[in-house]
């Protein structure tokens, strides 16, 4: 089955320290994005692709950065220059000339 | 969609009765929307879409309407069950080489048994 896939579903790091978010998707899509989501609020974006080795800032991008080496993969590394890192992230992607975006799992990352 | 990062909006209803969940967006050009619910802990999943040409589209017992006079979306849940409670998203895309959809703040809907 043709889907997209963040992993870990859960992750705890602490204070300081750099994380890597994995998105990987076998849909063939050309862009793949990433939104942060807190409780009880909606979609933000932090960055995304709309082509192999290309990719733009969302609207929160500090902190964060990412690369597209490979279709099928757009890593999020949260930073330890991210103020707020604790929060549940959103991987997605989608084919050029539609826009109805496919979503994965999500990831839930906690800095203690 | 309207700006992100505001608390959600909620909505509770009885089980059985229909649900109207609400959404404004502020592109005058956009001319593709869609409605994703997004269950507690999971990633959103798509429900229905309709494109700026309509202004009804019936999926099972959803239904979307569309009123580009006032830039105003809604979702028809029919008969709604516990199994609809989730937070709903409105999302819009304005077409270009820009591939980004536009998310409203999402409602929050609970149904009470």
């Amino acid at each position: 089955d043709g889907g997209i896939t963040q992993s870990p579903k859960y992750l705890f790091r602490k204070e300081g320290q750099n994380v890597t978010l994995s998105c990987e998707q076998n849909l063939n899509h050309d862009a793949m994005y990433w939104y942060r989501q807190d409780p009880g609020q909606g979609l933000r974006l932090i960055y995304y692709s709309q082509i192999v080795n290309d990719f733009q800032k969302g609207d929160i991008a500090e902190g964060y950065s990412v690369s597209r080496e490979k279709k099928e993969s757009f890593p999020l590394t949260v930073t330890s220059a991210q103020k707020n890192p604790t929060a549940f992230y959103l991987c997605a992607s989608s084919r050029q000339g539609t826009s109805g975006y496919t979503f994965g799992s999500g990831t839930r990352l906690t800095v203690v | 969609g309207e700006s992100v990062g505001l608390h959600l909006p909620t909505l509770s209803v009885q089980e059985g009765d229909n649900s109207i969940i609400n959404c404004a967006y502020s592109n005058s050009a956009s001319d593709y929307f869609i409605w994703y619910k997004q269950e507690s802990g999971k990633g959103p999943q798509f429900i229905i879409d309709i494109r700026s040409n309509m202004d009804k589209r019936q999926g099972q017992r959803v239904t979307v309407l569309l009123n580009k006079t006032v830039k105003h979306l809604s979702l028809q849940i029919a008969a709604t069950q516990p199994g609809d409670s989730a937070v709903y998203f409105c999302a819009d895309y304005s077409g270009g080489s820009n591939y980004k959809l536009t998310f409203g703040k999402g409602t929050l809907l609970t149904v009470n048994p």
